[in-house]
């Protein structure tokens, strides 16, 4: 399967630890996204990645997020000192910077609860 | 702020007809609209991307845009009970990123 990967599926956490998730894009695709989604909306932008560069950050991204894209390959969000809002699906995307074709496609997503 | 409106639903069909989905968007100079699919639990699945004005059809799938307008919308002809799900509308505003819409459940009665 040569899909965008995301590690863990599901992870369970206490309030006020940190958390780290791992998503591999599709392995031509110079673009990686993150985004958040709760239950009844839309998924909201966090943040991209062109290559190894952060080029855009949400609002929406407090300080206790933070995300790395080492070398270009897979990238990873950490949240630092998870609180109960934190709880969502998170989820790794994908796109080839090509002309005009920008269609991203989803992992699998990592469901976050907080407790 | 670049906002994504669709109808919230849910929008019930019978098997066999069409459903017809909405989505308007209020930046102008949006480039890039696409239309995805989610299943309860799971990640959104990409079904249609559209460009230019007009009409692009993919099997049972019909996208229509209109830029003047400021609207897009998603057929599905010949619903079956599979495509239960909800639909997102989403708009790249040129910048690379998605705004995404509520999304609308379709439920198909078989």
């Amino acid at each position: 399967d040569t899909g965008v990967s995301q590690d863990p599926r599901h992870k369970i956490t206490k309030r006020g630890q940190n958390v780290t998730f791992r998503c591999d894009p599709i392995s031509e695709h110079n673009r990686l996204y993150w985004y958040r989604q709760t239950l009844g909306q839309g998924p909201e932008f966090l943040t991209y990645f062109q290559n190894e560069a952060q080029l855009e950050k949400s609002r929406l991204l407090s300080d206790r997020f933070s995300a790395e894209r080492p070398k270009g390959s897979f990238s990873t969000l950490e949240i630092q000192r998870t609180e109960q809002g934190d709880s969502a699906m998170y989820l790794c995307a994908s796109s080839l910077r090509a002309g005009t074709n920008t269609e991203a496609f989803f992992g699998q997503g990592t469901r976050l609860t907080v407790v | 702020q670049k906002e994504v409106e669709q109808n919230s639903g849910p929008l019930s069909v019978p098997e066999g007809a069409i459903a017809s989905l909405n989505c308007t968007y209020s930046d102008r100079g949006s480039q890039s609209f696409f239309w995805y699919r989610q299943y309860s639990g799971k990640s959104p699945e990409l079904i249609m991307s559209i460009y230019s004005n007009g009409d692009k059809e993919d099997g049972r799938f019909t996208a229509q845009l209109n830029k003047a307008s400021q609207y897009v919308s998603l057929l599905i002809r010949d619903s079956q009970p599979s495509d239960s799900a909800t639909y997102l509308c989403a708009v790249d505003g040129g910048d690379y990123k998605l705004s995404f819409g509520a999304g609308t459940t379709v439920t198909v009665r078989a």
